[in-house]
């Protein structure tokens, strides 16, 4: 299986604040790399796929690149509405694997 | 709009089964047989880990599984109903978690789980 390690686990930011969240596959994976964002209570939504590519509907301060293995979301002014979980996922090959989550809290 | 509906869930008693439905509306029987349908599951409290798939009409449906559920869970679909089931098996304790539904999205090569069920919590207790 594909091993994904995020980083950091948590993430203290206030509102404005440029937030980058990294992921990196323990073997080459190409772009096939997709970011998360899941709420408590609810199910995860897509934001990013491919690992660049905006999921229609996302506000455009996300956005995602890549650098080899490494994987990288960034959140260009943080908003009230971004306080949540997120998760990186590769798409390469089944069993398609998830990093372990970043909790990004309010500071 | 695309809806995913989980119904199914429960508590069971370890070695005992259960089976979870998917319903999915807003879209084409086309629609429904081109996708690949995905189940993935959260433990309470844990992160995300895919459960297995079944694949789309051109590739007859096929299905496959994560390592800790094959042999044991099941997944099948009815286009007809466009509906999808998970048929879990010899339930372990570690299965405890909520189960999503997941529609696999496709953009050229690639893959990502575009909508996704409330979930439906299997307990194993």
């Amino acid at each position: 299986d594909i091993q994904m390690t995020q980083s950091p686990s948590s993430l203290s930011a206030s509102v404005g604040d440029r937030v980058t969240i990294t992921c990196r596959a323990g073997q080459s994976i190409s772009t096939y790399l997709n970011w998360y964002q899941q709420k408590p209570g609810k199910p995860p939504k897509v934001l990013i796929y491919a690992a660049s590519r905006l999921q229609s509907g996302v506000p455009s301060r996300f956005s995602g690149s890549a650098s080899g293995t490494d994987f990288t979301l960034t959140i260009s002014s943080l908003q009230p509405e971004d306080y949540a979980t997120y998760y990186c996922q590769q798409s390469y090959r089944t069993p398609y694997t998830f990093g372990q989550g970043t909790k990004l809290e309010m500071k | 709009e695309v809806q995913v509906v989980e119904s199914g869930g429960g508590l069971v008693q370890p070695g005992g089964s259960l089976r979870l439905s998917c319903a999915v509306s807003g879209v084409s029987r086309f629609d429904f047989s081109n996708h690949y349908m995905d189940w993935v599951r959260q433990a309470p409290g844990r992160g995300l880990e895919w459960v297995g798939r079944t694949k789309n009409e051109a590739n007859h449906y096929g299905s496959e599984y994560a390592a800790s559920v094959e042999g044991r869970f099941t997944i099948s679909r009815d286009a007809s109903n466009y509906s999808l089931y998970l048929q879990m098996n010899s339930l372990k304790t570690e299965d405890t978690a909520i189960y999503y539904c997941a529609r696999v999205g496709m953009s050229k090569a690639y893959y990502s789980f575009d909508y996704w069920g409330q979930g439906s919590l299997v307990t194993v207790s």
